[in-house]
């Protein structure tokens, strides 16, 4: 049982524009969401993170939205550059010390210039 | 700054021969240290989590062991692997210090079991 997904396995966005990825959670115990971004042959880089006490959290051109209620989380770029073409994953723990994160399968996301 | 170091990078190996994977974390003290696996089409899973020296949580039963002789280094190992164990191995270290803390991921081991 997936407790988090991303529906949409890619995106295709022109660079300038907004891209916006999607992530759905089920288990409600979660109290902190992150996203992260790969690329091929490299660890996921931290991108940015919400505790669930706020509803957005803002850095540089990533922004994340938390509606608890919804149970979802979205993360927008703005503007999009070619060089955010990578896959992004959706994670979310309860956030205790040792705990896991709980990844989505990831949305590859290409932006073309 | 920190970084976080894995080795190797691909690794091939036949079924039942040993394994030991290492990663090591630098310019922090205390962090926990995790190992991950994503399996082909399959997302990451955590394996192993370990909050100090000796002290390892395992999330899955498996054929797989973890150890942490020492404060910033984290081994994963096998005395025997499988066709199964094939998969992307990550290791990951947090701030041991702090609640809602990201994990920071070393950039991973290939291992395809033959």
């Amino acid at each position: 049982d997936q407790q988090v997904k991303q529906n949409s396995p890619s995106l295709s966005v022109q660079e300038g524009r907004i891209s916006i990825l999607n992530c759905d959670y089920t288990n409600s115990m979660f109290d902190y969401f992150l996203w992260y971004k790969k690329y091929p042959a490299e660890g996921p880089t931290f991108l940015i993170s919400i505790s669930s006490i706020k509803d957005k959290n803002e850095d540089g051109r990533f922004t994340v939205f938390l509606n608890k209620s919804a149970k979802h989380l979205s993360l927008h770029i703005v503007p999009s550059q070619p060089g955010d073409s990578a896959v992004y994953f959706c994670a979310a723990s309860v956030g205790q010390a040792g705990t896991a994160l709980i990844f989505g399968k990831g949305t590859t996301l290409s932006v073309s210039s | 700054s920190q970084t976080i170091h894995q080795w190797p990078a691909t690794l091939v190996q036949p079924v039942g021969s040993p394994l030991s994977l290492e990663c090591t974390v630098e310019g922090t003290s205390n962090p926990n240290l995790y190992w991950y696996r994503q399996a082909a089409g399959r997302g990451l899973q955590l394996l192993f989590y370990s909050v100090g020296i000796g002290q390892i949580s395992s999330e899955v039963p498996q054929n797989l062991s973890a150890s942490r002789p020492q404060d910033r280094q984290f081994i994963l190992s096998s005395k025997k692997l499988l066709l199964s164990d094939s998969g992307f191995y990550l290791c990951a270290w947090s701030s041991g210090k702090k609640l809602n803390q990201p994990q920071h991921f070393g950039d991973g081991t290939r291992l395809s079991i033959l």
